[in-house]
């Protein structure tokens, strides 16, 4: 099947610095990756959609400045959290879809996530 | 994206039938029924899906109501490892979108 990684699988940082959170398709090309953000007991919430080759597309109320999403190639996706601040620890996962055409164009695979703690 | 409505918990014995169930009465006809479940600080994982027919693979069963105003998840036998989150969510595959993820139910798996 479909696998989709994520490193680090944690992170610990101070306040201020910045963190990048890699998602990558390992066995199939992904047109669009999503970034979703846990609060505990939440639910997913969708951060972004981000296309390769083009710019992301942010949900209302997540600041673009500050989660800069990048999506250079069709396998590899990055999430920079720039200073954070502890309001911004949570668990954040991100998703594939494959290309359309292809047999997975319909699904999303997940990552384990990345649990971030801003102290 | 229709939206779906699910117990916030269950409980079911271990080696027990587990029905999970979901209603989404607003859903369109190019609606599919998907199911993930999320274990304990892990990425949510596929269970499964279907569109108007009942669906069975080596995880679960998917029945769906002739209306399709409903669906259960069926969980032949639980295990202690099935114990997560379970999300009914409604996409049209036609667009390949994001999913809208609701509360799901937590199912507890007692032994």
């Amino acid at each position: 099947g479909a696998v989709v990684s994520q490193h680090p699988s944690w992170v610990i940082c101070k306040s201020g610095t910045s963190v990048k959170i890699e998602c990558r398709s390992l066995d199939f090309q992904a047109t669009t990756m999503f970034w979703y953000r846990q609060f505990p007991k939440q639910s997913l919430m969708l951060m972004a959609t981000s296309n390769e080759g083009s710019k992301a597309t942010y949900e209302q109320g997540v600041e673009k400045d500050k989660f800069l999403i990048n999506h250079a190639s069709l396998t590899l996706s990055t999430l920079t959290v720039t200073s954070a601040h502890p309001e911004d620890s949570s668990f954040y996962i991100c998703s594939a879809s494959g290309l359309a055409g292809d047999p997975v164009y319909n699904e999303q695979f997940f990552g384990p996530g990345t649990r971030l703690t801003v102290l | 994206d229709a939206k779906t409505t699910q117990p916030n918990s269950m409980e079911s014995n271990e080696e027990e039938p587990v029905h999970l169930p979901c209603n989404h009465s607003t859903i369109s006809g190019t609606d599919y029924i998907h199911w993930y479940r999320q274990l304990p600080s892990q990425g949510p994982e596929y269970v499964i899906h279907g569109l108007t027919s009942n669906v069975n693979n080596r995880m679960a069963s998917l029945a769906i109501a002739e209306d399709r105003k409903s669906s259960t998840l069926i969980l032949h036998r639980a295990t202690l490892r099935d114990a997560a989150v379970y999300y009914c969510i409604l996409r049209d595959d036609n667009y390949g979108q994001n999913f809208v993820f609701g509360p799901g139910t937590r199912l507890s798996v007692l032994p």
